[in-house]
């Protein structure tokens, strides 16, 4: 199983909800990866988490809450986001993130969250 | 500031001819590089890889190229099918993981 899924596949939220995405890889990764992609960029990383713990957090604003309940679950947790926050959101996993994060990473399918 | 970059925004190619895809670099201290194939509504699937202790990684009709001392690296696609045709993204490995801005290819039946 090479599979990382993510839910839900598509989301619409206003700006007073609050929702979360989910991300789930049962290949024993020990690492995870939220990005957001904006459409025609690359992915722009978020948050890395290595053994459950958070190891990188790219000066995301906080309403942009991770966390990672196991070692094969990782969530996005959404709270009074912007119009501008609506993008492709992906989760990734790869085998263990070391200094030079060489492991290749497998991406999920990604959210599409719009925010109205 | 794009430590990554892929300078051709999209590329048009015959079936089976070479499609060439570049991208350059400006951080030495990156050590494995990385292609990935993205279709629209999906995440990027990855293709193949190179460290820098090489210059040349073949898988099947993928080919990569990595030029250390001109940091640059390519992935060669022969012959092109139009399945082949979707976003390409080159990945650099530091501390992180730095994407280029990608190229859309098409390959044209």
């Amino acid at each position: 199983d090479t599979e990382v899924t993510q839910t839900p596949k598509h989301l619409v939220m206003g700006m007073t909800n609050k929702k979360s995405l989910k991300c789930e890889q049962h290949m024993g990764h020990r690492a995870m990866y939220w990005y957001k992609q904006k459409a025609k960029k690359p992915p722009e990383l978020m948050f890395v988490y290595s053994y459950e713990k958070l190891s990188i957090n790219e000066s995301v604003p906080s309403r942009f809450s991770p966390e990672c309940p196991n070692s094969s679950l990782l969530n996005l947790h959404l709270h009074a986001l912007q119009p501008e926050d609506s993008a492709l959101y992906l989760c990734a996993s790869s085998q263990v993130v070391r200094g030079d994060s060489r492991d290749e990473q497998y991406f999920g399918p990604g959210t599409r969250l719009t925010v109205t | 500031d794009q430590q990554v970059k892929q300078n051709s925004p999209s590329l048009s190619v015959q079936e089976g001819r070479i499609s060439i895809l570049n991208c350059d670099y400006t951080n030495s201290m990156f050590d494995y590089f990385l292609w990935y194939k993205k279709y629209p509504a999906e995440g990027p699937t990855f293709l193949i890889s190179i460290s820098s202790i090489k210059d040349k990684n073949e898988d099947g009709r993928f080919t990569v190229f990595l030029n250390k001392s001109a940091k640059h690296l390519s992935l060669h696609i022969v012959p092109s099918q139009p399945g082949d045709s979707a976003v390409y993204f080159c990945a650099a490995s530091g501390n992180q993981f730095y994407f280029g801005t990608g190229t859309s290819l098409t390959v044209i039946p």
